[in-house]
């Protein structure tokens, strides 16, 4: 059964920056058949995509948060991370870790596995 | 970007009575492999979206066949045939053809 899980501070200063990590069990993130990606969520509000990383080395990202986001990726430790500059207000969020997967035939499992969450607040 | 707009926003549904949600793409999700990227989500209180649907018309592992997608190019729709209690909570529509993914703003299925 894979399961992600994501860790890091949950209250931040305006300016820091923001560093979670999401752990997984149960795949390795070194498979080609996966990316991995964040998504966020303000309360009460809808699902914004963060970005991606394919292990192999490849990273796409919003374009909204292109100039202050960085994901990498951990083999060793099987887990990637999601380093947010700069944050604001607008930045508090539920943040979520999830599995896209890819089968041989072009079919993709689009986030077919999520972590549970985890809520950062930016407040001064 | 791709702009995803659901209709209606918020559903109110009698159980055992059917249900349907809209979801129109400014772009078609049609890809040049011939796949439709269009994937359907239900988010319950308090946890993660769950992937109900994936490529307009599979039901992901687990999902019971009362859920069914439909449509191409630019327009999709959710149908679930008979809606049950368990059905409560926002349902997203999300595209995967192009970078950024984006979803739709969601709809709230609530039980009369």
């Amino acid at each position: 059964q894979v399961q992600l899980q994501e860790s890091g501070p949950g209250l931040l200063k305006p300016s820091q920056t923001l560093s979670l990590t999401c752990t997984v069990s149960g795949a390795s993130i070194s498979s080609d058949s996966y990316s991995w990606s964040w998504i966020r969520q303000p309360a009460g509000k809808g699902l914004e995509w963060i970005g991606r990383i394919f292990i192999g080395g490849t990273t796409n990202y919003n374009p909204s948060l292109r100039s202050r986001v960085t994901i990498s990726g951990d083999t060793s430790k099987n887990r990637f991370s999601l380093k947010l500059n700069s944050v604001t207000a607008a930045d508090t969020a539920v943040y979520y870790c999830a599995r896209n997967h890819y089968d041989s035939s072009g079919s993709v499992y689009a986030f077919d596995v999520w972590g549970p969450g985890t809520m950062v607040t930016v407040s001064s | 970007d791709i702009v995803m707009t659901q209709t209606p926003f918020a559903l109110s549904i009698t159980p055992g009575q059917p249900a349907s949600i809209s979801c129109k793409s400014s772009q078609s999700l049609l890809y040049t492999n011939g796949k439709t990227y269009l994937h359907w989500y239900l988010q319950k209180a308090g946890q993660p979206p769950q992937l109900l649907i994936y490529e307009v018309s599979n039901r992901f592992s687990g999902v019971p066949d009362r859920f069914s997608g439909s449509g191409s190019g630019t327009d999709f729709t959710l149908q679930i045939s008979r809606v049950e209690a368990e059905d409560v909570g926002i349902y997203y529509c999300m595209q995967s053809v192009q970078v950024p993914r984006t979803f739709g703003q969601g709809t709230k299925l609530e039980i009369k």
